[in-house]
């Protein structure tokens, strides 16, 4: 079964911290990762796509790595701000236009 | 350039009632998916058009649920009739094609069933 998994669930840093979201998934052969943003009662906001065939993509602070072999991916967020606030969502298709989400991960930054 | 519209973003029926949702996609956009969160689980699909045609319908709960694209411009997703467990957010996302890969979503449209 193929299948999507967010680590931590939920996050508390203070302002100014490095920080790093991790995506796990159980199947390499991948098309798609997408990283979103969703604020409460919002949608999803897309932060970064990465194809199966690229390792990372990067805009401003975010930073997103793709690592299929060992089925991972990682979202870094540089000098986080209270406005960084907010669900982070992994998204994986395993085939083509069909994405599968993690359970996301909810990150606070206090000021 | 507008994004994904949904609409409603808020419904709250009676069970057994009938809902209908609309989503509007990004203007030539083919990909167009509904996708739904229920309380405290992930965000699932539920199918997926490319223009007027149904690709993938294998998320769709039962046979309550009646999607359709006529025209291959905005979507509606039909609940009929609505159950409790029915509840939940209902998405939908655009996309320009399977080579771009990126989903573009709305903002959703809750539905409260009663």
């Amino acid at each position: 079964k193929q299948e999507v998994t967010q680590i931590p669930a939920a996050l508390s840093v203070p302002e100014g911290e490095n920080l790093v979201l991790n995506c796990s998934f159980t199947d390499s052969a991948i098309y798609n990762l997408q990283w979103f943003r969703q604020d409460p009662g919002k949608g999803l906001t897309s932060l970064l796509l990465i194809q199966s065939s690229q390792r990372e993509q990067t805009s401003g602070r975010l930073n997103a790595s793709l690592d299929k072999s060992s089925g991972r991916s990682t979202l870094y967020i540089a000098a986080s701000q209270p406005g960084d606030s907010a669900t982070y969502l992994c998204a994986v298709s395993f085939r083509p236009y069909k994405y599968i989400f993690g359970t996301g991960t909810r990150l606070k930054v206090l000021a | 350039e507008a994004g994904v519209t949904q609409f409603p973003s808020h419904s709250v029926i009676e069970k057994g009632q009938t809902v209908t949702l609309r989503c509007d996609p990004i203007s030539g956009h083919d990909n167009l998916y509904w996708y739904r969160r229920v309380m405290g689980k992930e965000i699932k699909f539920l199918l997926h058009f490319v223009k007027e045609s149904k690709q993938d319908e294998s998320g769709m709960p039962n046979n309550r649920f009646l999607a359709e694209r006529t025209g291959g411009t905005y979507s509606t997703l039909k609940v009929q009739p609505a159950e409790l467990e029915d509840s939940g957010v209902y998405f939908c996302a655009s996309q320009g094609g399977w080579n771009t890969g990126e989903l573009f979503f709305g903002e959703g449209s809750r539905l409260t069933v009663l």
